[in-house]
């Protein structure tokens, strides 16, 4: 049973305009969120992070937002720049039983950005 | 080196043989943390060393999965009996500490069990 779900594979925007990519969770334990890039080739890097204490976190153009009830993050990019194509994964920490290193990752959405 | 190092960075092997892959972490990370990534699937937590205490083995998916760390520093993940279902990025990360946001993937082996 997943319990990180990114439900959309890839997006396409064009380049100025803001990219949303969507994640979902399942598990209520989870209290830290996580956005990792990845380009071809290379490791996952971490992008931006959210803890379950806030609703928004934002670093220049990246910015997530978290909403608890709904079990529900995004992470917005505005502007989107051709540099940002990449596939983009979500990722949840649970605080229970002192595994707090452990992710539980989604699938990633690849995003594309057009010139 | 400035950065995770995993090799081979791609490995072909015919089902039912061992294979060995070997990550070198970042220089003084204390933690280190093996990952896969099948075909269409986020990525999926193997196991977790820290420091010299006991690993955290429980995302090995079956007893043909072990992994060592020696001295603190490279690690091997070894696949014995290789089935196709192992077919998957193989993927190392360190850390100075515990903390996710402070985590460092190399680029990974490709692994395909024909």
């Amino acid at each position: 049973d997943q319990q990180v779900k990114q439900n959309s594979p890839s997006l396409s925007v064009q380049e100025g305009r803001i990219s949303i990519l969507n994640c979902d969770y399942t598990n209520s334990m989870f209290d830290y969120f996580l956005w990792y890039k990845k380009y071809p080739a290379e490791g996952p890097t971490f992008l931006i992070s959210i803890s379950s204490i806030k609703d928004k976190n934002e670093d220049g153009r990246f910015t997530v937002f978290l909403n608890k009830s709904a079990k529900h993050l995004s992470l917005h990019i505005v502007p989107s720049q051709p540099g940002d194509s990449a596939v983009y994964f979500c990722a949840a920490r649970g605080n229970s039983g002192g595994s707090n290193y452990k992710l539980t990752f989604g699938k990633g959405t690849l995003l594309t950005v057009n010139p | 080196g400035a950065g995770v190092s995993q090799s081979p960075s791609n490995k072909v092997t015919e089902k039912g043989k061992d294979v060995e892959l070997r990550c070198d972490p970042i220089s003084g990370h204390t933690a280190l943390y093996w990952y896969r990534q099948s075909l269409g699937q986020g990525l999926e937590f193997l196991i977790y060393f820290q420091g010299n205490s006991a690993p955290d083995k429980s995302g090995l998916p079956s007893d043909r999965f072990s992994a060592e760390r020696t001295g603190g520093s490279v690690s091997t993940l070894t696949i014995q009996r290789t089935q196709q279902e192992d077919s998957a990025v193989y993927l190392c990360a360190s850390s100075p500490g515990p903390s996710p946001r402070l985590l460092f993937f190399g680029s990974g082996t490709q692994l395909s069990v024909l």
